[in-house]
């Protein structure tokens, strides 16, 4: 296994465009994460999924952010319209269902530059 | 609410000296779990160590050690004679309510060290 992959690895979008990025986990990892990370910044949270069940998207940043687990093993991102504000790091973790389950391993993150 | 405090913004030793990375964390939960990560100028987060908040005990790993004190709520991590290679921002982390939960971790804003050869 290769650990947690996103693509793409680097988006560059004009303001307003839709924009989807995706998040493979380890496999058999059933808890997903998505997290923003902005310069300077540590990671900051948006949304969890268990298996393909949102458990808690309150912290997503507005409306116009959505994610999808749909059968529960990759995850999908999407912004809406997207502002010169959403530009960040968007970076995915899993963790599996052992006794260490809390350590969660991270992907490389897709890069959103918004013009 | 859950916070960590990183206040080290950055900072900078020359190979081989030891340095040591603060983190004082705020949580109401009793029961919590705090993490250290790497983030080296790749980009990738790469998890170092997890301590649960029933295990005071510090822990070395190499030239890695944890000091966690409950008493004064910090999570410290040295970094003994310090090599480039460890160049990279550190993260402190917290999560409540046994792994993650609902609530993902919580970071701190992270220590930007530098080892200069």
């Amino acid at each position: 296994d290769t650990g947690v992959s996103q693509n793409p690895r680097h988006k560059i979008t004009k303001r307003g465009q839709n924009v989807t990025f995706r998040c493979d986990p380890i496999s058999e990892h059933n808890r997903l994460y998505w997290y923003r990370q902005t310069l300077g910044q540590g990671p900051e949270f948006l949304t969890y999924f268990q298996n393909e069940a949102q458990l808690e998207k309150s912290r997503l940043l507005s409306d116009r952010f959505s994610a999808e687990r749909p059968k529960g093993s990759f995850s999908t991102l999407e912004i809406q319209r997207t502002e010169q504000g959403d530009s960040a790091m968007y970076l995915c973790a899993s963790t599996g269902r052992e006794a260490s389950y809390n350590e969660q391993f991270f992907g490389p993150g897709t890069r959103l530059t918004v013009l | 609410a859950q916070k960590v405090t990183q206040a080290q913004t950055e900072i900078s030793v020359v190979e081989k000296e030891d340095v040591t990375l603060d983190c004082v964390y705020e949580t109401r939960d009793t029961t919590y779990y705090l993490f250290w990560y790497k983030q080296p100028p790749s980009g990738e987060l790469v998890f170092l160590i997890r301590r649960n908040s029933f295990d005071e005990q510090n822990e070395i790993s190499g030239r890695y050690s944890w000091n966690f004190q409950k008493s004064t709520s910090s999570f410290n991590f040295t970094i003994t004679a310090s090599q480039v290679v460890d160049s990279a921002v550190y993260f402190c982390a917290l999560s409540e309510a046994g792994g993650g939960g609902a609530d993902g971790l919580t970071f701190g804003k992270g220590t930007h060290l530098i080892i200069q050869p």
